[in-house]
């Protein structure tokens, strides 16, 4: 089993729909928990961590459910712009492990 | 703040030849990472280090994969003699902390096509 593991996709989503996925991780211990954002050909950018309370980042939502170890990562309103892909990170004492990532599309 | 700079961003060289790929870090990140990512994966680990020493090498291929980074700063990691699957984009990434956590940022990778 793989450590970090997401659905690889693609979802398509009309524009202004809203999209949700999850990323599911193998060691409880594990303490910190990121999303970032990778688009076509370039380097991945931090989009942002994921609290134990939850976070909202303007029409990004991330949650953390450590009971069923896995993450999520909601986007509302969707943009042209939010295609990419959305790579799940997790921290393991300070051992960051990468998901495949989910490829998020966004059509007009 | 200058970002993570990388070179050369394309290289394409035959099997069994070498190549090595430089990275100059966000100034004053203490850790370095070099991830390779092979397409349609996410990134994969090779070698992270914690200003020049080796914090966690256990991915590294060490039959052909080498990496240093002299005086804590800029790190080098060399590939010799390239295979076909080595074929992939080589991320080289330093952190910060940030409320405990270790935030990366990415230079802009360096492609390695083996033919």
């Amino acid at each position: 089993r793989k450590e970090v593991e997401q659905d690889p996709g693609p979802f398509n989503v009309p524009e202004g729909a809203t999209v949700a996925f999850n990323c599911t991780y193998s060691n409880s211990a594990s303490q910190s928990f990121f999303w970032y954002r990778q688009d076509c050909r370039k380097e991945p950018k931090l989009l942002m961590s994921v609290y134990s309370s939850g976070n909202e980042d303007g029409r990004f939502t991330a949650q953390l459910n450590r009971a069923s170890q896995y993450i999520s990562l909601l986007i509302r309103d969707s943009k042209l712009s939010d295609s990419a892909t959305y790579l799940c990170v997790v921290d393991s004492w300070g051992k960051l492990q990468f998901g495949a990532g989910t490829q998020v599309v966004v059509t007009p | 703040e200058a970002g993570v700079a990388q070179s050369p961003r394309y290289k394409i060289i035959e099997k069994r030849q070498s190549v090595a790929f430089w990275c100059n870090p966000i100034s004053g990140h203490a850790t370095l990472y070099w991830y390779q990512q092979i397409l349609g994966q996410g990134p994969k680990l090779l070698i992270q280090f914690q200003n020049n020493g080796v914090v966690d090498d256990s991915q590294l291929p060490k039959d052909r994969f080498s990496a240093e980074r002299l005086k804590g700063v800029d790190s080098t990691l060399k590939i010799q003699p390239a295979k076909l699957e080595d074929s992939a984009v080589y991320l080289c990434a330093s952190s910060s902390t940030v409320s405990g956590a270790n935030v990366l940022t990415f230079g802009a990778g360096s492609r390695l096509t083996v033919l």
